[in-house]
């Protein structure tokens, strides 16, 4: 059975970084394309980048384009989110997802 | 691609039938043929999970009573006989024209 396990959210300042982790199993990860969503609190479902199954394209959201990168290492069955330049409006659950299976999510809260 | 979907809000008494609809603001249809349509459900407290994809087919563990039709820039999600496990926000999700993948606003619904 597919799963996916978020790690890496917390509490940050404004202007601090967070590396979001996705931890794959169950399934063939290199296969698929992986995708993080995000879900500020008490609002709907934001879609954040994607990225190829082999790593050679990323995709984002305009709005975080610059400030976000997304990585995977396919040996690791693992997938990356590195958020710099945090602002209040990026406090959000973090979803992991291919999305006939979806994480967990880890919480990400940007305050001073 | 926009997504609007109706009502925002539902109650449904237990054994009775929901419908929740989700407009686009473009035909869905891609060039390969298909319509990249997709349902998920979010319980209270849980992660989403896909229930319907590419219109009309049910995930993997979906109960039959979820079902999906529609074409072009119009679609439904139906409930033939709501459970109280049913209850949560439902959102319409399209991979046909992405980037971005863009999420209807949610429709809760509420077992009474």
């Amino acid at each position: 059975e597919a799963q996916l396990v978020e790690s890496g959210g917390g509490l940050v300042q404004p202007g601090g970084s967070l590396r979001l982790s996705c931890a794959a199993s169950g399934f063939i990860f290199s296969d698929y394309l992986m995708t993080w969503v995000r879900q500020a609190p008490g609002k709907g479902l934001e879609w954040v980048a994607t990225i190829k199954q082999d790593g050679s394209e990323e995709y984002f959201l305009d709005s975080l384009r610059g400030r976000f990168t997304i990585s995977r290492d396919n040996a690791k069955n693992s997938l990356y989110l590195q958020m710099n330049g945090l602002r209040a409006e990026d406090t959000a659950i973090y979803y992991c997802t291919m999305f006939d299976c979806w994480g967990q999510g880890t919480l990400v809260t940007v305050a001073s | 691609v926009v997504l609007t979907q109706s009502p925002l809000s539902l109650s449904v008494t237990l054994g009775q039938p929901a419908s929740i609809s989700c407009s686009s603001s473009q035909s869905l249809v891609s060039s390969d043929g298909n319509t990249y349509l997709d349902w998920l459900q979010q319980r209270p407290g849980q992660s989403p999970r896909r229930l319907i994809y590419k219109i009309s087919n049910r995930d993997s563990g979906v109960p039959d009573r979820f079902s999906g039709s529609g074409s072009g820039t119009d679609f439904t999600l139906r409930i033939n006989r709501v459970e109280a496990e049913d209850a949560g926000v439902y959102y319409c999700m399209q991979g046909t024209y992405w980037p971005p993948y863009t999420f209807g606003q949610g429709t809760k619904l509420e077992i009474k």
